[in-house]
Order: C-alpha cells, then structure tokens, then sequence
C-alpha cells in the first residue's frame, strides 16, 4: 500500500532555531501534499496545502513566513519552523494525496521547543 | 465547507459490532464521506470512504443513509486494538484543492 515517511519522528529545539521537517511520498507520485499540526487533546488542524512546483496555500491565520513550506518534487515535501518558541511546541503531520486511499498520512514529528 | 458532527466518545464491548455515527447534513452532492482512525501519537490511518452507496472493505462497513446527511463506521468485531479516535470527515473541494477537514472526531474505547 501507500507508505508516507515523515522525519524526524521527533525533535528538540532550542528556542529561536530553526527545523526541518520532511515528508516524503515512499512508491507514488503526490502533486498535493498536506500539512497539519495538532495540540494535545485535539483535532487536527490543517495548516497549509503544498503543490509541487509552485507556491503553498495557507490557512487563515497559520503565518507563512514562519511555516516554509517547498514541494521541490513529486516525492517529497519539507516544513521549515522559523525562529521555533515553546507555542510552536506540536504534533506536525504530513498527508500525501495519492495512493490507493487517496489520502495518506505520515507517522508525525513531536517537536518541542525549549 | 460541510460541517460533521460525531459523539465525543463511546465505548463498546470487546468482540461486538462498533457503530459509530455522523451527522453532515449540510453535505453536497459531489462530496465523498471519508472515515479515518487515529491511535495516540501517530498519524491518522484511512478506514473507508464511499459517495452515496454502501461500502465494505477489510476493517469496516460504511452506510450512508439516502439522503446523504449522516453515515455510520461499522467496525463488526471489535478488538482492543481498534480503540482510537475515529474521524468522519467530509472531502471539501473547492476548485481542484482538494482538503480534508478534521473535526473533534469520536474516541471509541474498546472494553475487554
């Protein structure tokens, strides 16, 4: 079936850094691939939607300039958090459409900021 | 974007049928019913999804009553293993951006 490998699983960083979360489409080809974050105890919220080759589609309200998102190819698709502070603190998810689903998710990345 | 509406949580004995609800009576006609399960710290899982017909697969029965606004998740023989949060999500599209919305979902507990 359709497998997304999303890394790291988890990171630590400290505040004011930057990280680097990859989502990557393992045996299909995935145009759009989708971002979400979630805080415990709660659904999942869709921060942006990431085409390849061309510019995100961002929520209401989610900041793009501290979300970079880049869908360089078919494959995969990369989150940067900017200037990382303790609320960034999350669950980020990656969804991928394609494969037999439609839509497929990866594991997740646990990021805490400290 | 058609709204879902789901109990916030059930439980149901190990080894009977789970039936789950979902309210979307605000859903389009062109719009597909999609279930999704999320087990604590990973990401969610795809169950099922159907249009208007009727729907089983391997892990569960989909039935979407014939005026489209609700729909129930059958899991026939539950197992421990299947507690987690349970998804009913309407597949918005909206010129070719094809999301899925998350709502609040329901947390099914599975009781030895």
């Amino acid at each position: 079936g359709a497998v997304v490998s999303q890394h790291p699983s988890w990171v630590i960083c400290k505040s004011g850094t930057s990280v680097k979360i990859e989502c990557r489409s393992l045996d299909f080809q995935a145009t759009t691939m989708f971002w979400y974050r979630q805080f415990p105890k709660q659904s999942l919220m869709l921060m942006a939607t990431s085409n390849e080759g061309s510019k995100a589609t961002y929520e209401q309200g989610v900041e793009k300039d501290k979300f970079l998102i880049n869908h360089a190819s078919l494959t995969l698709s990369t989150l940067t958090v900017t200037s990382a502070h303790p609320e960034d603190s999350s669950f980020y998810i990656c969804s991928a459409r394609g494969g037999g689903s439609g839509y497929t998710f990866g594991s997740g990345t646990r990021l805490t900021v400290v | 974007d058609a709204k879902t509406t789901q109990p916030t949580s059930m439980d149901c004995a190990e080894g009977r049928a789970a039936n789950l609800p979902c309210n979307h009576s605000t859903i389009s006609g062109n719009e597909y019913v999609y279930w999704y399960r999320q087990i604590h710290s990973q990401g969610p899982q795809y169950i099922i999804h159907g249009l208007k017909n009727n729907e089983t697969n391997e892990m569960a029965s989909l039935i979407i009553t014939e005026d489209r606004k609700s729909s129930t998740l059958i899991l026939p023989h539950a197992t421990l293993r299947d507690t987690a949060v349970y998804y009913c999500i309407v597949r918005v599209s909206n010129f070719g951006n094809e999301k899925l919305t998350f709502g609040t979902g329901t947390r099914l507990t599975i009781i030895p």
